[in-house]
């Protein structure tokens, strides 16, 4: 079955340290992809997407994220996390055959002092 | 910068009480959708709107559900004789295509 996988439910890390959240991906194509974030209480925000080109994109706040078509996988980083980027992390994916996103279940990210 | 608007932000209804969550796309989008988010689970699918019809609906989206674009601008989402389990925050999206989809700051449903 086709699907997004965030293996980590939730992570904690210490402000000032690097933070990489996983997605795997299983479709037979490249799909578009996407980093969707949710603060509490408020709606999802996008934070970066590839489409084609470099498989290294850049994003807001600091983030930016790898294609890696052989492992199928689309992995967020930052490299020193700050209190504010506390909240939950979502992967997305559509088709480029079809207009559906699929989420992932989310990330929870907790940042300790 | 354009964005998409949600209204109410919060709505208390009693079991078996219809409920109509009300969203104003970006005006040039093609394509619309509804997701649900029950507290604490993932974010899920319920149908996604183009050239004025459903195109895709998942199985959440039974007969108690149905989607309007009434006037080229609202997108509504109906749910009929809510359920304790209907209650969850409701988002709605727009996009263009080929471009990511741009979500409004959600309505959550309570069903008492």
């Amino acid at each position: 079955a086709q699907s997004v996988t965030q293996p980590d439910i939730h992570i904690t890390v210490s402000e000032g340290a690097s933070l990489e959240l996983r997605c795997n991906y299983s479709y037979g194509a490249t799909p578009y992809l996407f980093w969707y974030v949710q603060s509490p209480g408020q709606g999802l925000q996008l934070l970066l997407k590839y489409f084609s080109g470099d498989t290294l994109v850049q994003g807001i706040k600091g983030f930016e994220a790898e294609f890696k078509r052989g492992q199928s996988s689309f992995n967020l980083r930052k490299p020193s996390v700050h209190w504010s980027d506390a909240a939950e992390y979502f992967c997305a994916v559509v088709l480029n055959t079809g207009n559906q996103f699929y989420f992932g279940t989310g990330t929870s990210l907790t940042v300790i002092p | 910068e354009p964005e998409v608007t949600q209204t109410p932000s919060h709505q208390v209804t009693q079991m078996g009480q219809e409920v109509i969550l009300r969203c104003v796309p970006i005006s040039n989008h093609l394509y619309f959708y509804w997701y649900r988010q029950i507290l604490g689970q993932k974010v899920e699918f319920l149908v996604s709107f183009y050239n004025n019809e459903i195109s895709e609906k998942s199985e959440i989206f039974d007969d108690q559900f149905s989607v309007e674009r009434p006037d080229g601008s609202n997108f509504t989402l109906k749910i009929r004789s809510t359920k304790l389990e209907d209650s969850a925050m409701y988002f709605c999206a727009s996009r263009w295509p080929d471009t990511e989809a741009f979500f409004g700051q959600g309505t959550r449903l309570t069903v008492v």
